[in-house]
């Protein structure tokens, strides 16, 4: 089983600073990464698609980026509803998770 | 506008059965794979099941397979999962989510499930 392992596991910002998230995974996988985010008390959001694809209606501040084993969602200039945890996801092989980074208002 | 509306969750006991149904709309569902992703309190993302646009092939987690099963009715526009011998282990909100090629691009708002006596 392919291991995706997020970090930092949280990460304290202020508004108009940017920022850019982790995620590991195990083994190579090469581009089959997505990244989510979900809001507090709320469903998960498609943010980026294979590592680096846009997604229609997401905000172009977030990007992704990375191929094999490492991978990065960064985030130009975050706004107050940015504050939220982040998840990645392969698609290599079967369907697994990372285990999330928050990202929280210093 | 893609909506997905899960219902049928709530508490039960250990050991007995529980089914979610989700109804689709906005786009032709027939023609998409589907899936539940599921999330413990507090924890994060689990994937548990996917079936493909025509139910003709279904991949379920290790830790449910033979006790829950995905099936969906595409005259209805209606995904379900039949969860049977349930453990507490399963207590979590379940999300029915639209499946393109392993990457999950809409979500529905999450129905509870409790398993516990």
């Amino acid at each position: 089983n392919i291991v995706l392992t997020q970090s930092p596991a949280t990460l304290s910002v202020t508004p108009g600073e940017s920022v850019s998230l982790s995620c590991r995974a195990s083994q190579s996988i090469s581009t089959s990464i997505h990244w989510y985010q979900q809001k507090s008390n709320e469903s998960p959001r498609l943010l980026i698609k294979y590592a680096s694809q846009s997604i229609s209606g997401i905000p172009s501040r977030f990007s992704g980026s990375g191929s094999g084993t490492d991978f990065t969602l960064s985030i130009n200039r975050v706004e107050s509803e940015d504050f939220s945890i982040y998840y990645c996801q392969q698609s290599y092989s079967s369907r697994t998770f990372g285990g999330g980074t928050k990202l929280e208002l210093k | 506008e893609v909506q997905l509306v899960e219902s049928g969750g709530g508490l039960v006991q250990p050991g007995r059965s529980m089914k979610l149904s989700c109804a689709a709309s906005g786009f032709t569902f027939s023609n998409y794979g589907m899936a539940w992703v599921r999330q413990a309190p507090t924890k994060g993302l689990e994937w548990v099941a996917t079936i493909s646009y025509d139910g003709s092939s279904t991949y379920y987690r290790d830790s449910v397979k033979g006790r829950f099963t995905i099936s969906r009715d595409n005259a209805k526009s209606t995904l379900y999962l039949q969860m049977n011998s349930l453990r507490s282990e399963d207590t979590a909100t379940y999300y029915c989510t639209r499946d393109i090629l392993w990457v999950f691009d809409y979500w529905g708002q999450g129905v509870m499930v409790t398993v516990s006596s």
